[in-house]
């Protein structure tokens, strides 16, 4: 299995344009988790899926952020206007279940200009 | 909501040595606990997890230790070595929500 696979690894934009995070969790997870992580902050859970469908979306840090998972094997994290202050790593991770450990992808390294 | 914080920010140890690093857990109800590795570029890796009615648990040169009576929680990292520098976090699950995150130990091994 080749893992939770993110794309782009590396993401440079200017202020007020949309950026688009994508990820392919492990087959057979049903659950898929979107973090957040700064120095500041730490590893902030922004929403969570089962089964495709939102459960938790209390991360989420404001309407400019926004998360779909329109099937099994893809999800997409997308800001609208991005700002500065969204700069940060953001990791996609998918699990069997809720109660157990995930497995992280490797991360975007989002800097917005 | 209840948080998972550490005692120690960063810490260095010589090559060889054990390492211990320690977490302490706010919510006593919590009953999963992760320990997870970070190095530089890479998302967090699963490194061994411990059920609340266990007070121990034994990976590969890592020992879990869970003491509920006040709450901690230690990785311990036995002969060290470079490979082993990184970032480590402790997590808590209770019930069925989500894992809580703490904020991480930077280990450094010295060769």
């Amino acid at each position: 299995d080749a893992g939770v696979i993110q794309s782009p690894r590396h993401e440079v934009t200017e202020m007020g344009q949309e950026v688009t995070l994508r990820c392919k969790p492990i087959s057979g997870h049903d659950y898929l988790f979107w973090y957040r992580q700064t120095m500041m902050r730490g590893l902030e859970l922004l929403i969570y899926f089962n089964n495709n469908v939102p459960i938790d979306d209390s991360g989420m840090p404001e309407d400019r952020f926004s998360a779909k998972m329109p099937n099994a094997s893809f999800s997409t994290l997308k800001i609208q206007p991005s700002e500065p202050r969204d700069s940060a790593v953001y990791f996609c991770a998918s699990s069997l279940q809720v109660v157990y450990g995930y497995t992280f992808g490797s991360g975007t390294r989002l800097t917005v200009v | 909501g209840e948080s998972v914080g550490l005692h120690l920010p960063t810490l260095s140890v010589q090559e060889g040595d054990n390492s211990i690093i320690n977490c302490a857990y706010s919510n006593s109800a919590s009953d999963y606990f992760i320990w997870y590795k970070q190095e530089s570029g890479k998302g967090p890796q699963f490194i061994i997890d411990i059920r609340s009615n266990m007070d121990k648990r034994q990976g590969q040169r890592v020992t879990v230790l869970l003491n509920k009576t006040v709450k901690h929680l230690s990785l311990q990292i036995a002969a060290t070595q470079p490979g082993d520098s990184a970032v480590y976090f402790c997590a808590e699950i209770f019930g069925n929500e989500k894992l809580t995150f703490g904020t991480g130990t930077r280990l450094t091994i010295i060769p």
